[in-house]
């Protein structure tokens, strides 16, 4: 268990629907990083959130949005679904690893999305 | 823009029979070169961080190296449990904070 917590596990819906998708990074870690997994694309970074602030932004949609509150829990907004955002959602927090300036992730179990 | 080239895509050993996964990486400035393993329906896993050429790893039957454009995963008379996808990541250095970029992994099936 990696201490990162995804709700909802799977999450069907139509297209032009709009979903929000949870996340509890670990206790403790600042950032939350949303990543979109599909089978032809892999692992796409989408956005990272650090302390409630947006730190960075990958590949992610203009229909997409996220937040992070006070507690330090992010949501993911997918709005005007379309069939191509059919994919696995995954959160992460991360820890840095000293004196490299990068970070080790820790992955929730992600959530299916299904767009019929 | 960083490109990560993971090969082969998929591979099949018996248990027993040593290997390795390639990672072809493309990145203006590297500051780290990640490995994670991902199990069917969960998220993934880190399991090395690799900072310089030269550099290597080990953890169990798994051994990763690093030079200037590729990393190899070595796994050793592997078991039924490596069965996974490994997946490879790179982190560019300078800049601002960002996302790792992810090679699409290979799938590693050990059949007993």
């Amino acid at each position: 268990d990696s201490g990162v917590t995804q709700t909802p596990k799977h999450l069907i819906t139509a297209t032009g629907q709009r979903v929000t998708l949870r996340c509890s990074p670990r206790s403790g870690d600042l950032s939350v990083y949303w990543y979109q997994q599909s089978l032809d694309q892999g692992l796409q970074f989408l956005i990272q959130y650090y302390n409630g602030e947006e730190r960075a932004k990958g590949n992610i949609l203009e229909r997409f949005s996220a937040q992070q509150f006070p507690d330090l829990h992010s949501e993911l907004n997918l709005s005007s679904l379309e069939l191509g955002d059919s994919a696995l959602y995954f959160c992460a927090s991360s820890v840095p690893l000293t004196g490299t300036g990068a970070e080790k992730l820790f992955f929730g179990s992600g959530t299916q999305l299904s767009v019929l | 823009e960083d490109q990560v080239t993971q090969s082969p895509e998929a591979l099949r050993l018996q248990e027993g029979e040593s290997s390795s996964l390639n990672c072809s990486y493309t990145v203006s400035g590297l500051r780290g070169l990640f490995w994670y393993r991902q199990d069917p329906g969960k998220g993934p896993e880190f399991l090395f961080t690799l900072y310089s050429a030269g550099e290597e790893k080990e953890k169990e039957r798994l051994k990763a190296t690093l030079t200037k454009k590729e990393s190899f995963l070595h796994i050793t008379a592997p078991k039924p449990e490596d069965s996974a996808t490994y997946l490879c990541a790179v982190r560019r250095s300078g800049g601002g904070a960002d996302g790792l970029t992810f090679g699409k992994g290979t799938h590693l099936i050990i059949q007993p």
